[in-house]
This record gives C-alpha cells, structure tokens and sequence, in this order.
C-alpha cells in the first residue's frame, strides 16, 4: 500500500463526455503527478501540481486540467473525450526522491 | 533529456539472479538513474536509485560504471512475484515530471 488512493477504478464514458478523476494523496506530500499510461506502454506524464499551482505540464491538450485542494488531494478533468484517452491514469504523489503512485483509474472511452 | 534503451523483455528462472541494463549515453551531470516496477492494473513502484558506482538495498542493486552512459538492475534470486515491467528512467534527483520508456517485461518461470 502506497497511501495513494484513486478512484474511481474502473469507469465508461462516451466519445464527447467529459470526466473527472480524484486521487487523494499520502499525507504530507505536497505534490501530485497525474499520468496516462496507454496499453503495453509506459506511463506518459500529464502534469503537476504543487500547492495548489500547476507545476509544469507534458505533452497534452488544454482539454486536460486539473486542481489541487488544500488538504493536497488532486482533480484530473478531461472534457471531449476521444477514443485515444482511453487508458489507465495515474496519480501520484512525492515529497521528495521516491514517488508514490496510485493504483490507477481505468478509463474506457466508447 | 536523457533517452534510455533497455531490452523489450527477458525470462528467467526462480532463484536466478537476473540484470538488466539500460543504456542512457546521454545522461547530464545532475540526473540521477531511478528503476521502479510495474504490476498489472497497478502503478509503478519505486525500487531504487543511484548516481554512480553501486547501491544496494533490500531489494535490488544498481551498478553504475564510472562513464555513467548505462546502468544495471540486478535482482538476486527472483521469485515468481518478481513478473512484472521494469522501467529505467534517468533525470533530476526527486520524483518530478517522471519520463518512462516502455520498459523491460521481466517474466520468471518456477
């Protein structure tokens, strides 16, 4: 157990919807990292997010967003969702060397 | 940053020890080598991390050369539970905006 929690784990959408995905982190780090891992390939980072900022960001569309709260648990939004994002995501959060990820949220768009 | 190549797969044998390298000729003065591992259907699990020379932990060793242009996991005695994705990755010390391969898919038969 990593003290990472995603949910939810399993989701279907349509082509066109828009979802949300919540990941609360381990207590007492400050950072989150969202990432898409499509199928038979590594996990592509998404962006992060730092005390509540965005952090820095990787190669996807605005239609991607996100929130950190207060309490440092994380948003990751995807609106007009295409066939592409299906994947798992990832969530996970760091303080400092290690990075702890979540199990993921399986998400199927049809 | 510094791309690593590392072999799509191997198979072994429990109680074998099994390396696997990855080449990174790239690598900058600031990044470290990280190696974490992946379950399916869950999210990578940090294994170890190092600069140069050799790192050992309950876990694994990771040997560095002196030229730092590649690096070698290494697994003593693998079980079955050891099956899963290793991923090499080499950046910045810390678990910030990690950059994963595609890995090497590690298969242990009895």
């Amino acid at each position: 157990e990593t003290g990472v929690t995603q949910s939810p784990t399993h989701l279907i959408k349509t082509r066109g919807q828009q979802v949300t995905l919540r990941c609360s982190s381990q207590s007492g780090h400050n950072t989150v990292s969202w990432y898409q891992q499509a199928l038979g390939q590594g996990p592509q980072f998404i962006f992060q997010y730092y005390r509540e900022e965005e952090n820095g960001r990787g190669n996807f569309p605005p239609r991607f967003s996100g929130l950190q709260f207060p309490n440092y648990s994380s948003e990751l939004n995807v609106n007009a969702l295409e066939l592409d994002d299906s994947a798992l995501y990832l969530c996970a959060s760091s303080l400092g060397t290690e990075a702890f990820f979540g199990q993921g949220t399986r998400l199927t768009v049809v | 940053l510094a791309k690593t190549t590392q072999p799509i797969s191997m198979d072994s044998y429990e109680g074998q020890e099994v390396n696997i390298t990855c080449s990174h000729n790239n690598i900058a003065t600031n990044d470290y080598i990280t190696w974490y591992q992946q379950f399916p259907s869950q999210g990578p699990r940090f294994i170890i991390q190092g600069y140069k020379t050799k790192v050992t932990n309950e876990v694994a060793s990771l040997f560095i050369p002196a030229d730092r242009k590649s690096s070698t996991l290494s697994l003593p005695r693998v079980s079955l539970s050891d099956t899963a994705v290793y991923y090499c990755l080499v950046g910045e010390q810390g678990a910030d905006k990690l950059i994963f391969g595609t890995g090497t898919r590690l298969q242990v038969f009895p």
